[in-house]
């Protein structure tokens, strides 16, 4: 069985600064990691992925992720936020079969200006 | 190139009724995932399907849910006799194939008076 835990519901920060948010996932076989971002009232739209090879992963708007598996963590980071990345963002695991995803409860980026 | 659709966007239904939610693929695309996200949770995978075929309903409720992909026109998730717990966002996902990234629609917002 996999899991994925978002350590943190909501993240507060200004603009401009940077931000981490953390996810961390067991599971007994190796996976495929993704980071899925929410806007209010919308579906889920692919940020980035891990499937193999370079550890660090680079994605839309800036976004990268970072694969640890000595710590089987995906952490997403952006060195500086804007106004329109205030959202929900959900990690993912996908099984080894393919056929699903488990996610995390998500986290809730709230950037101030 | 259009991608996953969802109707309704928005249904409401009554205690007792049926709900309908409809999923278009993405063109090319032969596999359909559908997911449910209850207020203020993550997605939880609940089935998955190919054209014509039921591949993993583990996480579809024993009883009242059923799901289909038909050879011609879209998949369709059925709530029979809803009651108010079904009240949720219902996203499907589509892709090519197995262990391929999966790509989400606007999803559907159930709610049941």
């Amino acid at each position: 069985a996999q899991s994925v835990t978002q350590l943190d519901s909501q993240v507060p920060v200004f603009e401009e600064a940077p931000v981490e948010l953390r996810c961390n996932y067991s599971s007994s076989v190796s996976v495929y990691l993704f980071w899925y971002v929410q806007y209010p009232n919308q579906g889920l739209q692919l940020l980035l992925k891990y499937l193999s090879g370079s550890t660090l992963v680079k994605g839309i708007n800036g976004f990268e992720a970072e694969f640890n598996k000595s710590q089987t963590s995906f952490h997403l980071r952006k060195p500086s936020v804007h106004i329109s990345d205030t959202a929900e963002y959900f990690c993912a695991v996908q099984n080894n079969a393919g056929n699903m995803l488990t996610f995390g409860g998500g986290t809730r980026l709230m950037v101030k200006p | 190139n259009a991608g996953v659709m969802q109707n309704p966007r928005h249904l409401v239904r009554r205690r007792g009724q049926e709900a309908r939610l409809r999923c278009s693929p993405m063109k090319g695309h032969s596999h359909v995932y559908w997911y449910r996200q209850l207020p203020e949770e993550g997605l939880k995978f609940m089935v998955y399907l190919q054209k014509e075929n039921i591949i993993d309903e583990s996480g579809m409720p024993k009883e009242r849910f059923s799901a289909e992909f038909p050879k011609e026109g879209p998949s369709i998730l059925r709530i029979q006799q809803v009651v108010r717990g079904d009240s949720a966002a219902y996203f499907c996902a589509s892709t090519t194939g197995t262990r391929e990234t999966q790509y989400f629609g606007p999803g559907t917002r159930l709610l049941v008076l």
